[in-house]
């Protein structure tokens, strides 16, 4: 357990559907990122928030996602409208800010299926 | 940053020590090299990271090569529990790290009892 964790750990959803997931990362991270993985590929980098701003997004994130963290702490990640092909395992990490280098801590994932 | 090669799978038998290798032949001189692993079902982990000098941790040891260009994990004693997908992520560290790792697919290393 690296103290990062994800809610639900399971979805099953029919297309269409609206969906949102939770991360609650390690309390004293001020850094949180979500990425998707697909069966058989390594984890793909969505967004990236520093406090309560998301500073970056990656083409990946259609305009059918759409992820908060209202108040620096926990964040959401909303799918809407969803489609088959966004079936995947959704992973989030946290890290803290500081000089050099810093190590990401990854919770255990939300797996979406969408049917 | 820059493209890193790996082999796709490989065995290593319980006890022996687990050798990884990895190629980043385009790596730049302010880019690290990262590794992180995945068991079965679970988030990636962090292993270790290192610039240029060798690197040593309770979880392994990183050799890098004196032109950089290449590079190998070393898990001195395998055990059943380090079967695992490991990734070798080469990034430059600007902003603290706080950028998306950017992951391959890395190499289901499998350990044989």
């Amino acid at each position: 357990d690296t103290g990062v964790s994800q809610d639900p750990r399971h979805k099953i959803t029919k297309r269409g559907q609206n969906v949102t997931f939770r991360c609650d990362p390690i309390s004293e991270h001020n850094r949180l990122y979500w990425y998707r993985q697909t069966l058989g590929q390594g984890p793909e980098f969505l967004t990236y928030f520093q406090n309560e701003a998301q500073l970056e997004k990656s083409r990946l994130l259609s305009d059918r996602f759409s992820a908060e963290r209202p108040k620096g702490s926990f964040s959401t990640l909303e799918i809407q409208r969803t489609e088959q092909g966004d079936s995947a395992m959704y992973l989030c990490a946290s890290s803290r800010q500081g000089a050099g280098v810093n190590e990401q801590f990854f919770g255990p994932g939300t797996r979406l299926t969408v049917l | 940053d820059a493209k890193t090669t790996q082999p796709t799978s490989m065995d290593c038998a319980e006890g022996r020590a687990a050798n990884l290798p990895c190629n980043h032949s385009t790596i730049s001189g302010n880019e690290y090299v990262y590794w992180y692993r995945q068991i079965h079902s679970q988030g990636p982990q962090y292993i270790i990271h290192g610039l240029k000098n060798n690197e040593t941790n309770e979880m392994a040891s990183l050799i890098i090569t004196e032109d950089r260009k290449s590079s190998t994990l070393i898990l001195p004693h395998a055990t059943l529990r380090d079967t695992a997908v490991y990734y070798c992520i080469v990034r430059a560290n600007s902003g603290g790290g706080a950028d998306g790792l950017t992951f391959g697919k890395g190499t289901h290393l499998i350990i044989q009892p």
